[in-house]
């Protein structure tokens, strides 16, 4: 159980175009799905909360109009990273946490992540 | 601000044999939760053990288990009978409880297993 699903999982674009990374939640509800970056040999870094059905929480210094985050279900979250440059070529890895209760306990169940190239 | 430290970068292991990995953090927050996350090679992170902080009892998952000292800030993670499937990026993860809480990582450790 617990199953987090990104599509798609590696991305070329061209400079100045738009990419949709979509997260799913395949086998919860998921009140709340989060956005992550990662640099290579870095650790994660959050870029957004989203909450199903409100506007994302953005992290300080992450652009809200670039980074642009909808979570229109329970199980589906995407991100759409606008205008995209080389510069935001990165590993992108969404998370979704099940709705709260005795049988989770606040961990965060991970999608594979989306390997996204900005040429 | 909640912060995590790991302070060993790399560890290695022989096959078979046991590692402990240190992870410290700070919070001033007495309600918690603390996890270990294992990142292979392809890159899918891997829930590996959670830690309820009101709970003293430390949490055990077959080979994995962990030292939490609630005083000390302090929980580390044991990894008994290591195989080579355990070589990756491990990192510790703190999340305070509320529904507006997240995971705060941090900068993990790569652990080499050797024959």
């Amino acid at each position: 159980g617990a199953v987090v699903s990104q599509h798609p999982s590696w991305v070329i674009c061209k400079s100045g175009t738009s990419v949709k990374i979509e997260c799913r939640s395949l086998d919860f509800q998921a009140t709340t799905m989060f956005w992550y970056r990662q640099f290579p040999k870095q650790s994660l870094m959050l870029m957004a909360t989203s909450n199903e059905g409100s506007k994302a929480t953005y992290e300080q210094g992450v652009e809200k109009d670039k980074f642009l985050i909808n979570h229109a279900s329970l199980t589906l979250s995407t991100l759409t990273v606008t205008s995209a440059h080389p510069e935001d070529s990165s590993f992108y890895i969404c998370s979704a946490r099940p709705r709260l209760s005795s049988a989770y306990s606040y961990e965060q169940y991970f999608g594979p992540g989306t390997r996204l190239t900005v040429t | 601000a909640q912060t995590v430290t790991q302070s060993q970068p790399e560890m290695s292991v022989q096959e078979a044999e046991t590692v402990t990995l240190s992870c410290t953090y700070d919070t001033s927050e007495s309600d918690y939760y603390l996890f270990w996350y294992k990142q292979p090679p392809s890159r899918q992170m891997i829930l590996v053990i959670r830690q309820e902080a009101y709970k003293q009892q430390n949490a055990t998952e077959n080979r994995f288990s962990v030292n939490f000292q609630k005083a000390a800030k302090s929980f580390s993670l044991k990894i008994s009978d290591s195989q080579l499937g355990d070589a990756a990026m491990y990192f510790c993860a703190y999340s305070y409880t509320g529904t507006a809480s997240k995971l705060t990582f941090g900068t993990g450790t790569r652990l080499q297993v050797t024959l």
